[in-house]
């Protein structure tokens, strides 16, 4: 199994339908990290947790929400997705201390 | 604010040549720096970490070096071949904040 597994790896949506996306480890780690990646802007934090109770917003929260259900599991809702949610979007693990950090493979999430 | 550069946005270079990819930051105060690999459409691959406390690191034709004074990481590959193509990162994994840069653009030709 992948250290990192995202769901759906693919989702195509129209504007005002509730998206989630949801993303589980299987290391153990207690940092989790949703990320969104456009062309020419790179890599964006949108949430991160660095456990159950301990949820945080990123740079660019707004439109989105999350979950962190259990220590191996972070889910990202969008309420009402609109057109510029458009993006690849990364979960990725890191444990305390000096670890690297580790990405799932994705999830291409289209609105039309 | 720190901020993570990656001069040139793109490369491309011939089989077989060795080349040095340039990740710059603002603030030396750098914790740990880690380079990545990603392939079109796909996730970051790990690729080297190197933790504040070392200078290098070497993965096969790969060595990432950290010269905190000068404000900027190398990432080194030999050799290079066209498997190697792809887009390379590098990221500032400091506290809360994980930093990337954009990202270089590699295309080795055969």
């Amino acid at each position: 199994d992948a250290d990192v597994t995202q769901t759906p790896r693919n989702r195509i949506t129209k504007t005002g339908k509730r998206i989630m996306l949801e993303c589980s480890q299987t290391k153990g780690h207690d940092r989790m990290y949703w990320y969104r990646q456009d062309p020419g802007l790179g890599l964006r934090l949108i949430y991160y947790s660095f456990d159950v109770k301990d949820i945080n917003k990123g740079e660019i929260s707004d439109g989105y929400s999350v979950s962190r259900q259990a220590q191996a599991k972070f889910s990202l809702s969008l309420e009402s997705a609109i057109p510029n949610q458009t993006a690849l979007y990364f979960c990725a693990i890191r444990g305390s201390g000096a670890n690297v950090l580790t990405f799932g493979a994705g999830s291409r999430l289209t609105v039309l | 604010k720190q901020e993570v550069t990656q001069i040139p946005a793109a490369l491309s270079v011939p089989e077989g040549e060795n080349l040095v990819l340039n990740c710059s930051f603002t603030d030396s105060a750098i914790y740990n720096l880690q380079w990545f690999r990603q392939d079109p459409g796909k996730g970051l691959t790990s690729l080297l970490l190197i933790q504040s406390s070392q200078r290098e690191q070497t993965s096969g034709r790969l060595n990432a070096s950290l010269d905190k004074s000068s404000g900027r990481s190398t990432l080194y590959i030999a050799a290079s071949q066209p498997g190697d193509s792809a887009t390379y990162l590098c990221a500032d994994l400091r506290g809360t904040a994980l930093i990337f840069g954009k990202g270089t653009t590699l295309s080795v030709s055969s």
